[in-house]
């Protein structure tokens, strides 16, 4: 079974100019999230979809931002435009709808930032 | 202050020895208590999950919660060279709540 995918596994850009990353869940996974970790930082809660519906975008630094789930399977998440502290890793994770709780998170292998 | 808080390492230990990791927490709200490992270039990967206070035991890993201190652990015993990565603690509030906290992490090098 494929894991979370992710795409660019890195992107150098300038500074104003547009980012856009893709992930593709694992299939069958309704609940997709977005991280992000920036250089010397925890790893942060951007937002979360089930299916094409945003649940929770309370992570979302500002309206830069614009995540989107169309058809509810792959995601993307563009930066626009992208400034320097948006500079860090794009991790996108999916996590099954199950009644008990696990824990668990699939992360991809995340989409590196460099914005310059 | 930060929601979570880990030791920041990094680490670096003899192959056989016990690696001890740490996370304190401020928001008692936290019921569900994680430990994710991270290899260079990938993603976490799920290590252990605990509720509430307790300890959990698995194979060379045991993960500790006192919820009255806000402090969580995690041991590794018989380290070997491949466990040398980065361990995150992550902790939620909810069940079915995967929006986590995070540490900032631990990098741990296990030398032959």
């Amino acid at each position: 079974e494929a894991g979370v995918t992710q795409f660019p596994s890195h992107s150098v850009i300038e500074k104003g100019q547009t980012v856009t990353l893709r992930c593709d869940p694992i299939s069958g996974h309704d609940n997709l999230y977005w991280y992000r970790r920036v250089m010397g930082k925890e790893i942060k809660f951007l937002l979360h979809f089930v299916k094409e519906s945003k649940q929770d975008e309370s992570g979302m630094p500002n309206n830069r931002f614009l995540a989107e789930r169309t058809g509810g399977t792959y995601s993307t998440l563009k930066v626009q435009p992208a400034e320097l502290e948006d500079s860090g890793v794009y991790f996108c994770a999916s996590s099954q709808d199950k009644n008990s709780f696990t824990g668990e998170l699939f992360f991809g292998e995340g989409s590196r930032l460099t914005v310059l | 202050q930060k929601e979570v808080e880990q030791d920041p390492g990094p680490l670096s230990v003899p192959e056989g020895a016990i690696v001890s990791l740490n996370c304190t927490y401020s928001n008692s709200a936290f019921q569900y208590f994680m430990w994710y490992r991270q290899y260079s270039r990938k993603g976490p990967e799920l290590l252990m999950y605990t509720y509430s206070s307790g300890n959990k035991e698995d194979g060379r890993f045991t993960a500790q919660v006192d919820k009255s201190s806000k402090y969580i652990s995690l041991f590794i015993r018989d380290s070997q060279p491949s466990d040398s990565a980065t361990y995150l603690c992550a902790m939620s509030r909810r069940s079915n709540d995967y929006k986590l906290s995070f540490g900032a992490g631990t990098t741990v090098t296990v030398r032959a």
